[in-house]
């Protein structure tokens, strides 16, 4: 069984630019989280999605948006990029019926915004 | 607001010495609390859950925690602090669809 994965593992880009991360949710999980880990610091809730609909958001900006696709798998999308976007990012699945309890990272994707 | 706070961002301990990582939460309704741990550059794996059964709640890799509600924590043990152990700890409380971590605490390990 393969577990949750992200693309790309390591992403440069500059001020003002756009990003896209993608995520694979583990198989027969049909619940992607995904959240910010600023360095040093514990990780931080952007958003969940529940079978391709937004099902909770932190507090985080309009600018960071998702999609999740039949198949479960996810993207997250950042627009005009700042500099305390560098973080790793990270995607979490949860099988169907057991809410967030059973939560399954991936192995982060880290930005670095110049 | 419903968070964790976990005392300590660095805890050294020798090999073979007892292991405590101190969490404690905030939270109106009892909560569901987690501990995770990550490696250098993985993700994070979930080590133990509270979710309002036992109060003593078994983890993997020997590691345990005890819900005190008067105390309002959910500290992590292990009797026996091993090298593998060494990596950076995380508690955490689910918040209807989100969970929210504490800050973390890195453990380290002396032969």
């Amino acid at each position: 069984e393969t577990g949750v994965t992200q693309s790309p593992t390591h992403l440069i880009k500059t001020r003002g630019q756009q990003v896209t991360l993608r995520c694979s949710s583990q198989s027969g999980h049909n619940t992607v989280s995904w959240y910010q880990q600023a360095l040093g610091q514990g990780p931080q809730f952007i958003f969940q999605y529940y079978r391709e609909e937004e099902n909770g958001r932190g507090n985080f900006p309009p600018r960071f948006s998702g999609l999740q696709f039949p198949n479960y798998s996810s993207e997250l999308n950042v627009n005009a990029l700042e500099l305390d976007d560098s973080a790793l990012y990270l995607c979490a699945s949860s099988p169907p019926g057991t809410n967030i309890n059973e939560q399954f990272f991936g192995p982060g994707t880290r930005l670095t915004v110049l | 607001a419903q968070s964790v706070t976990q005392l300590g961002s660095h805890v050294s301990v020798s090999e073979g010495a007892l292991v405590l990582l101190r969490c404690n939460y905030s939270s109106s309704v009892p909560p569901y609390l987690f501990w995770y741990v990550q490696y250098p550059n993985q993700g994070l794996q979930l080590l133990l859950k509270y979710t309002s059964a036992a109060t003593l709640v078994k983890g993997i890799n020997g590691f345990e925690a005890e819900f005190k509600k008067s105390e309002t924590s959910f500290h992590l043990t292990k009797p026996s602090a091993h090298m593998s152990d060494a990596a950076e700890y995380f508690c955490a409380v689910r918040i209807n669809n989100d969970m929210r971590f504490g800050a973390g605490t890195r453990l380290t390990v002396k032969p």
